[in-house]
């Protein structure tokens, strides 16, 4: 058990500017999600998969951003034409998602810097 | 709007003493409690959870006290140790903790010797 992995770790980007991240969950975790936190703020839920299919996304989740989880394995988070406002700390946790008082398990996240 | 409150902002506790966050919600559809812990440079770790069959739950120093009625639940720190500062976000969840958990907006716990 390696844990979640989370690629890259800091990303800056200037304005205007696609990037994309990498989470890689828990082996045999079958759900995934992504969260956004920014300085001094919890996390907030921004989209989750169940295998590869993508269940829920945050009315937070505008359209510029599209998250994929080809094959129900590793996802990917990218955001198109990223804006000053896109600036935080992308983070992926993984679960069994066996029901009841499911556990996340979170990766060190990603930390998006847009100039 | 805020669906889970959490206070205060920060804390600081004596070595030895008792650590109390607070957090109420608004929302009683939500059945599911738990504690995460978050170390710089890191992501949230669990902590504790809750359901509101209980109203409390120990887990060796870490206890949460619920609130059915007031729709308030606390996390207790005893004995803190300096090894105990970190943030502590309260979540929320529905479905037993099958969808997606919703975060306080955390507390910042400093234990000094």
């Amino acid at each position: 058990d390696t844990g979640v992995s989370q690629d890259p770790r800091h990303k800056i980007t200037k304005r205007g500017q696609n990037v994309t991240f990498r989470c890689d969950p828990i082996s045999e975790h079958n759900r995934l999600y992504w969260y956004r936190q920014t300085l001094g703020q919890g996390p907030e839920f921004l989209t989750y998969f169940q295998n590869e299919a993508q269940l829920e996304k945050s009315r937070l989740l505008s359209d510029r951003f599209s998250a994929e989880r080809p094959k129900g394995s590793f996802s990917t988070l990218e955001i198109q034409r990223t804006e000053q406002g896109d600036s935080a700390m992308y983070l992926c946790a993984s679960s069994l998602g066996t029901g009841a008082n499911e556990k996340l398990f979170f990766g060190s996240g990603t930390q998006l810097s847009v100039l | 709007q805020q669906q889970v409150k959490q206070s205060p902002q920060s804390l600081i506790v004596q070595k030895g003493g008792i650590s109390i966050i607070n957090c109420a919600y608004e929302n009683t559809a939500f059945d599911y409690f738990p504690w995460y812990q978050q170390f710089p440079g890191k992501g949230p770790a669990l902590l504790i959870a809750i359901r509101p069959d209980v109203s409390e739950k120990k887990e060796g120093r870490f206890t949460i006290s619920f609130n059915k009625s007031a729709k308030q639940f606390s996390l207790h720190i005893m004995d803190s140790q300096p090894g105990d500062s970190a943030t502590y976000f309260c979540a929320a969840s529905k479905g037993s903790g099958n969808t997606p958990l919703v975060f306080g907006k955390g507390t910042r716990l400093s234990v000094i010797a």
